[in-house]
C-alpha cells in the first residue's frame, strides 16, 4: 500500500487566497483525520470523519475553515481567505479496525504571507 | 478531562543512555495508549502501544510502562542512539470514540554522540 497520500507537499500563498488540501486514505480504512501542528501549539486535532460523515469538528479553528469528504478515497481541508496565523504544517492521518492505529501522511507545509 | 501531558518537552541523552518520557492523563475511560515516533519533515508513526491490562510491554529498545493506579505511563528507551533524535508523542483513546486519539505535547529528544 502506498500509504497516506497528501497535495501539495509544499504551499506558498499569500493573505486571503484560498488554500486547499488534499488526502487520500489508505484502501479500506474508514477514520479519517485532519491535524495541523505548529511550534507553539503542537499537533491539534482539526476534524475526523468516520465512514465519510464528519463526526467532530469541534477543533476547526474557525469558519474560514472547511473539510469535505465525497468519498472513501478522497477529503479536502480548504481554508478561504487564508491568514498568515494559518501556516503550519497539515496532516491527513487514516484508520481503520478496532485498535484505533493511525497512519500518518507526510503532510503539508503551508506557507501564508 | 480529556488532557494528556507529555514531559520533558525536550530532552537530550548521550548515546548509549536511557531515554525516559513521561505522560499522564485524567480519564480514566482511556483504554489505548500509543507513542509515535516523528522524525523532521515526516508524518508521525507509530511506534509502540499498550492497554491497560498489563502493566509493561516490550519492543526492542523500547518499553511503555503502564501505572493504571497514578494514570501514568513512560517511554523508555535503551541504549539510546543518535538515530533516535526524533520528537515523540503520547496519546490515548477511549473505547467509544472510535479511533481518535488525544496526543500529548510532544519530546523532542537529541542523543548525542
Amino acid at each position: 500500500d502506498a500509504g497516506v497520500i497528501q497535495s501539495p507537499r509544499h504551499e506558498v500563498t499569500e493573505m486571503g487566497q484560498e488554500v486547499t488540501l488534499r488526502c487520500k486514505p489508505i484502501s479500506g480504512h474508514d477514520y479519517l483525520f485532519w491535524y495541523r501542528q505548529t511550534m507553539m501549539r503542537g499537533l491539534e486535532l482539526l476534524i475526523y470523519f468516520n465512514n465519510n460523515v464528519p463526526i467532530d469538528d469541534s477543533g476547526m479553528p474557525e469558519d474560514r475553515f472547511s473539510a469535505k469528504m465525497p468519498n472513501a478515497s478522497f477529503s479536502t481541508l480548504k481554508i478561504q481567505p487564508s491568514e498568515p496565523r494559518d501556516s503550519a504544517v497539515y496532516f491527513c492521518a487514516s484508520s481503520g479496525g478496532l485498535l484505533g492505529t493511525q497512519y500518518f501522511g507526510p503532510g503539508t507545509r503551508l506557507l501564508v504571507l | 478531562q480529556q488532557q494528556v501531558k507529555q514531559s520533558p518537552q525536550s530532552l537530550i541523552v548521550q548515546k548509549g543512555g536511557i531515554s525516559i518520557i513521561n505522560c499522564a492523563y485524567e480519564n480514566t475511560a482511556f483504554d489505548y495508549f500509543p507513542w509515535y515516533q516523528q522524525f523532521p519533515g515526516k508524518g508521525p508513526a507509530l511506534l509502540i502501544a499498550i492497554r491497560p491490562d498489563v502493566s509493561e510491554k516490550k519492543e526492542g529498545r523500547f518499553t511503555i510502562s503502564f501505572n493504571k493506579s497514578a494514570k501514568q505511563f513512560s517511554l523508555h528507551i535503551m541504549d539510546s542512539q543518535p538515530g533516535d533524535s526524533a520528537t515523540y508523542f503520547c496519546a490515548a483513546s477511549l473505547n467509544n470514540a472510535g479511533n481518535m486519539l488525544t496526543f500529548g505535547g510532544g519530546t523532542r529528544l537529541m542523543v548525542k554522540p
